[in-house]
């Protein structure tokens, strides 16, 4: 089945610093990728959502400086958390759709930040 | 109101038994409708998809009721490997993100 490869699965960084969360799909070509993220015993929340070339649509109350998104490829999508602070800990996931018949979502395995 | 609400659990549970969850959901648009399982730090994944005529896999039941808009899980002769998050999700028609309930704990124990 379809696979979205994401890294790191984990990551401690200081504060001030970015960090850079990689989705691949494997073996299929990704048109969407929506970010999520979720903060401990709350439910998942959109962030964002990118479209292969296009500029992401940023959900209200996320701030598309701070959350930066690219989706150069059909295969790539990349989110980055600039100038992270503690309060930007939290499980980030991202989830892939190939925007064909039926709309199958792929997620990938989620990368767990924290900013100390 | 949030988009889709769930039971607030936690569900603590014996081997064996059966439970129920439910959830509504508040866009009259949602076209898809799925039960997603989550285990502690870990992506959630799909358990079932829900249709309006109801579906079965295995112990695993799934009801949607269009008119009320609710979603029910039910899951039969529980087993410790049941213990996860279980996520009521939706989806509007179109290439939409999934909307994702904040999720109900089911613990199972021996």
């Amino acid at each position: 089945g379809a696979v979205v490869s994401q890294h790191p699965s984990r990551v401690i960084c200081k504060s001030g610093t970015s960090v850079k969360i990689e989705c691949r799909s494997l073996d299929f070509q990704a048109t969407t990728m929506f970010w999520y993220r979720q903060f401990p015993k709350q439910s998942l929340m959109l962030m964002a959502t990118s479209n292969e070339g296009s500029k992401a649509t940023y959900e209200q109350g996320v701030e598309k400086d701070k959350f930066l998104i690219n989706h150069a490829s059909l295969t790539l999508s990349t989110l980055t958390v600039t100038s992270a602070h503690p309060e930007d800990s939290s499980f980030y996931i991202c989830s892939a759709s190939t925007g064909g018949a039926g709309y199958g979502y792929t997620f990938g395995s989620g990368t767990r930040l924290t900013v100390v | 109101r949030k988009e889709v609400e769930q039971d607030p659990g936690p569900f603590n549970v014996p081997e064996g038994a059966t439970v129920a969850f439910n959830c509504t959901y508040s866009n009259s648009a949602s076209q898809s409708f799925f039960w997603y399982r989550q285990d502690c730090r870990k992506e959630p994944k799909l358990l079932m998809s829900v249709y309006s005529s109801g579906n079965e896999d295995g112990r695993f039941t799934a009801q949607l009721n269009r008119a009320s808009q609710y979603i029910s899980l039910l899951i039969r002769d529980s087993k410790l490997s049941d213990s996860a998050t279980y996520l009521c999700v939706v989806n509007a028609p179109g290439n939409t993100p999934l909307v994702f309930g904040k999720g109900t704990r089911l613990s199972v124990i021996a």
